[in-house]
């Protein structure tokens, strides 16, 4: 069973660039996660998505955006890149009767020049 | 505004001790109360998680003690081993929604 998969591994970007980061739920989860984790931090809520609705948000700008398809999968996207951006984007899942249960992929390392 | 405070930032610990972890909360309507073990270059792993009408969970060699008064919960690994060496998180979360908050992270290094 794979767990919840998360591409590209790593990407480069210049400022004022925008770029979109993907993520696949694990089998028999339906709400989506996102979190961005700087370095030497603990990770901090960017937003969730359950049926292909932006449920929760945490604080972080509209340049933040994303998507959930019918298939759970789902993208963020950035916009206007800030130096500040680069960080480790997290997708998490979680299972259909156990929302509370956060399940993390590998993460996308995002450096932003 | 940090809601959950973790300490200490780094442990270091001789391998077959206990290492323990603190994490202090502010907001009484959190209601889950997860650990995270993460290791370089890799995604958190959801460790054990507690929730408030529980005092104490333990699963192997991890185990969570929890004080709800005191707002206040804390990791324990039993016979730590140099494997166990990764950053440690602990979380929260509120009884709306599914937002994690998470700690500042333990860095734990075992010394064989």
């Amino acid at each position: 069973d794979a767990g919840v998969t998360q591409s590209p591994t790593h990407l480069i970007k210049t400022r004022g660039q925008q770029v979109t980061l993907r993520c696949s739920p694990k089998s028999g989860h339906d709400t989506v996660s996102w979190y961005q984790q700087a370095l030497g931090q603990g990770p901090q809520f960017i937003f969730q998505y359950y049926e292909e609705e932006e449920r929760q948000r945490g604080n972080f700008p509209d340049r933040f955006s994303g998507h959930q398809f019918p298939n759970y999968s789902s993208e963020l996207n950035v916009n206007a890149l800030l130096l500040g951006d680069s960080a480790l984007y997290l997708c998490a899942s979680s299972p259909v009767l156990a929302t509370y249960e956060q399940y993390f992929g590998p993460g996308t390392r995002l450096t932003v020049t | 505004q940090q809601q959950v405070k973790q300490s200490p930032q780094s442990l270091i610990v001789q391998k077959g001790g206990i290492s323990i972890i603190n994490c202090a909360y502010e907001n009484t309507a959190f209601d889950y109360f997860p650990w995270y073990q993460q290791f370089p270059g890799k995604g958190p792993a959801l460790l054990i998680a507690i929730r408030p009408d529980v005092s104490e969970k333990k699963e192997g060699r991890f185990t969570i003690s929890f004080n709800k008064s005191a707002k206040q919960f804390s990791l324990h690994i039993m016979d730590s081993q140099p494997g166990d060496s990764a950053t440690y998180f602990c979380a929260a979360r509120r009884n709306a929604g599914n937002m994690l908050t998470f700690g500042g992270g333990t860095r734990l290094m075992v010394k064989p």
